[in-house]
């Protein structure tokens, strides 16, 4: 089992749709969570950070994270075309680790 | 505010050229990365240097070498490039206490046939 999992998708949703996006985890030891966005032909550029359990709420962005079912998401709210891009969970165990673990990417479309 | 700059973006190379990938940031950073991305495989680490003067070993470093050239340049070479080497590079930079938040450059993207 890779120790994170991504569901690459592609997913399409209507503008205005809510859009929820998930990564699951296998090691314990992770403390920290984010979340990329890649846009085509782009290099990845951070969107959402948290550290340990719960929630952290940016504008229409929200990271959530489950440490106890190792399941981390963002939710989207009011999707926009300028949302479409591929979205890549990252984990890390902190401790200066310098390798994050990233998910595969899932590619979303935000159809006008 | 250029961030993290990557030369060249495109680069064909026959099989067994040898070619270098260079990386410049202008953030002041102590720590820079190399990755490589592949379709179904995602972000894979090549090789990092923690802070000038060290270079250590990702998840896939064979075929690769680097050099930390100084605070703000890290290159990486391919000495016999081979066909699995065809991807998208990222050189990526970070502080040393957020070393989860990374600043990525705009990639290279090179094919080896």
């Amino acid at each position: 089992q890779k120790e994170v999992e991504q569901d690459p998708g592609p997913l399409s949703v209507p503008e205005g749709a809510i859009v929820s996006l998930n990564c699951t985890y296998s090691n314990s030891a992770f403390q920290y969570f984010m979340w990329y966005r890649q846009y085509s032909r782009k290099g990845p550029e951070l969107l959402m950070y948290t550290y340990s359990s719960g929630n952290k709420e940016d504008g229409r962005f929200t990271a959530q994270v489950d440490k106890s079912s190792k399941y981390i998401s963002l939710f989207i709210r009011d999707s926009q075309p300028s949302d479409s891009a591929t979205y890549l969970c990252a984990i890390d165990s902190g401790a200066g680790s310098y390798q994050l673990t990233f998910g595969k990417g899932t590619k979303l479309s935000v159809i006008p | 505010n250029a961030g993290v700059t990557q030369t060249p973006k495109f680069q064909v190379l026959k099989t067994g050229q040898s070619m270098t990938l260079q990386c410049a940031q202008d953030m002041n950073h102590n720590s820079m990365y190399w990755y490589r991305q592949d379709p179904g495989m995602g972000l894979r680490l090549i090789y990092y240097s923690a802070s000038e003067g060290t270079t250590d070993k990702g998840e896939v470093p064979n075929g690769y070498n680097v050099s930390r050239l100084n605070k703000r340049e890290f290159s990486l070479r391919l000495e016999s490039a081979a066909p699995s080497q065809t991807s998208v590079y990222f050189c990526a930079s970070s502080t040393v206490a957020t070393n989860e938040k990374l600043f990525f450059g705009s990639g290279t993207q090179l094919s080896v046939l």
